[in-house]
């Protein structure tokens, strides 16, 4: 069974719109959760990290965290095609483990103008 | 701007040929680490260490030898590689191993193998 799953996509949505991006993880005492995004051919970038449950926002990023459910979300608010890249969800193993990030399979996102 | 600086951008080797890579951070941090990621896959960890020691070898092959000189520099040689080695290699750089902070990743080295 997969640690980090994410919905694969592709995700189109149009410029504009919400995108939302979805994580499920296995771990329950994962304390610490990431998003990246990572454009064709370029490295990860930290884009949001979110610790407590509810949500977090900056700029047009929203995430969201519920630790009961063991799900993480990705919302972009007004998308633009500068967004289309590919996003990955991560999470940090708990505290007494080797404190691993693992990486879903992360959601390509495209976003049309 | 990354703050993690990994030199060469693009290499090219041969299958004899030896290599190295390199990864620089100037942000204090005390973790550091090798992914490797082929196409439309997640990264993949290869290596971290934690306070200049060797803390997790995710069971590499030895053709792939990491270095780290001091608690800024981060180097993976190279050495016998095969075509299917190509990737892009990855550094970042943490806080600390055991903490929560985020992982901070460079350019990235983008290696082909002939």
């Amino acid at each position: 069974q997969k640690e980090v799953e994410q919905n694969s996509g592709p995700l189109s949505v149009p410029e504009g719109a919400i995108a939302s991006l979805n994580c499920t993880y296995s771990d329950r005492g994962s304390q610490s959760f990431f998003w990246y995004r990572q454009y064709s051919g370029k490295s990860p970038e930290l884009i949001m990290s979110i610790y407590s449950n509810g949500d977090k926002e900056d700029g047009r990023f929203t995430a969201q965290l519920n630790k009961a459910s063991q799900y993480v979300s990705l919302l972009i608010r007004d998308s633009q095609p500068s967004d289309s890249a590919t996003y990955l969800c991560a999470v940090r193993s708990p505290p007494g483990s080797a404190r691993q990030l693992t990486f879903g399979s992360g959601t390509q996102l495209t976003v049309l103008p | 701007d990354t703050e993690v600086t990994q030199t060469p951008k693009h290499l090219v080797m041969g299958m004899t040929n030896k290599k190295s890579l390199k990864c620089e951070q100037h942000m204090g941090h005390r973790a550091m680490y090798w992914y490797k990621q082929k196409a439309k896959k997640p990264p993949e960890l290869m290596f971290v260490y934690s306070y200049e020691k060797l803390s997790i070898n995710e069971s590499v092959p030895s053709r792939f030898s990491p270095e780290c000189p001091n608690s800024s520099l981060l180097n993976l040689h190279l050495h016998a590689l095969q075509p299917e080695d190509s990737a892009l290699y990855l550094c970042a750089s943490s806080q600390a191993q055991g903490d929560n902070s985020p992982l901070h990743f460079g350019n990235g080295t983008r290696l082909t193998v002939t």
